[in-house]
């Protein structure tokens, strides 16, 4: 069965900072993976996702990822936060052919001035 | 073309009653998904739905719990004889294609049981 951690339930930073978003998985098989944003009151809006190729994938909002499949990993990253990234990180997993995806607990990410 | 639509956004049913959660997938995408997401935690998959199929009802629980997405009209979940412990989000997500590489989620429905 497939499981997703997120090391951290919450991640606190000052605006400007860099920040990291850990994510590992289990798996047995090829995945697709995936990070969701959640802001308060909101549905999941896709941020960035890895399918095939190129293993460092990027946002339009400054955002990136890279698999690790050695670590089993999916870390999310950004150089430089800003107060608006404010909101809750999760992180997914899908078995390539499966239908359904695998959540971790997520990551609350707070943005002080 | 307009996002996933979930109604009500807000629910409130008293402990026995029934809950009707309404999903309209987006224009084009006939795979419908619903995951729930209870306080602090992350969301849990619960059924996926195709066009009057039920494909895979893995994460529903056994009893009280049913969905159906008809030929026409939008997909339902239904909670019968509701429990405090059904209070949570319930996330309705469609996807155009097979396998799924990208799901898009509605905002949500909030059952609170009283």
């Amino acid at each position: 069965a497939q499981s997703v951690t997120q090391l951290d339930s919450q991640v606190p930073v000052f605006e400007e900072a860099p920040v990291e978003l850990r994510c590992n998985y289990s798996s047995s098989v090829s995945v697709y993976l995936f990070w969701y944003v959640q802001y308060p009151n909101q549905g999941l809006q896709l941020l960035l996702k890895y399918l095939s190729g190129s293993t460092l994938v990027e946002s339009i909002n400054g955002f990136e990822a890279e698999f690790n499949k050695s670590q089993t990993s999916f870390h999310l990253r950004k150089p430089s936060v800003h107060i608006s990234d404010t909101a809750e990180y999760f992180c997914a997993v899908s078995d390539k052919g499966a239908q359904k995806l695998v959540f971790g607990q997520g990551t609350r990410l707070t943005i002080n001035p | 073309n307009a996002g996933v639509m979930q109604n009500p956004r807000h629910l409130v049913r008293r402990r026995g009653q029934e809950a009707r959660l309404r999903c309209s997938p987006m224009k084009g995408h006939s795979h419908v998904y619903w995951y729930r997401q209870l306080p602090e935690e992350g969301l849990k998959f619960m059924v996926y739905l195709q066009k009057e199929n039920i494909i895979d009802e893995s994460g529903m629980p056994k009893e009280r719990f049913s969905a159906e997405f008809p030929k026409e009209g939008p997909s339902i979940l239904r909670i019968q004889q509701v429990v405090r412990g059904d209070s949570a989000a319930y996330f309705c997500a469609s996807s155009p294609l097979q396998p799924n590489t990208e799901a898009f989620f509605g905002q949500g429905t909030r059952l609170t049981v009283v």
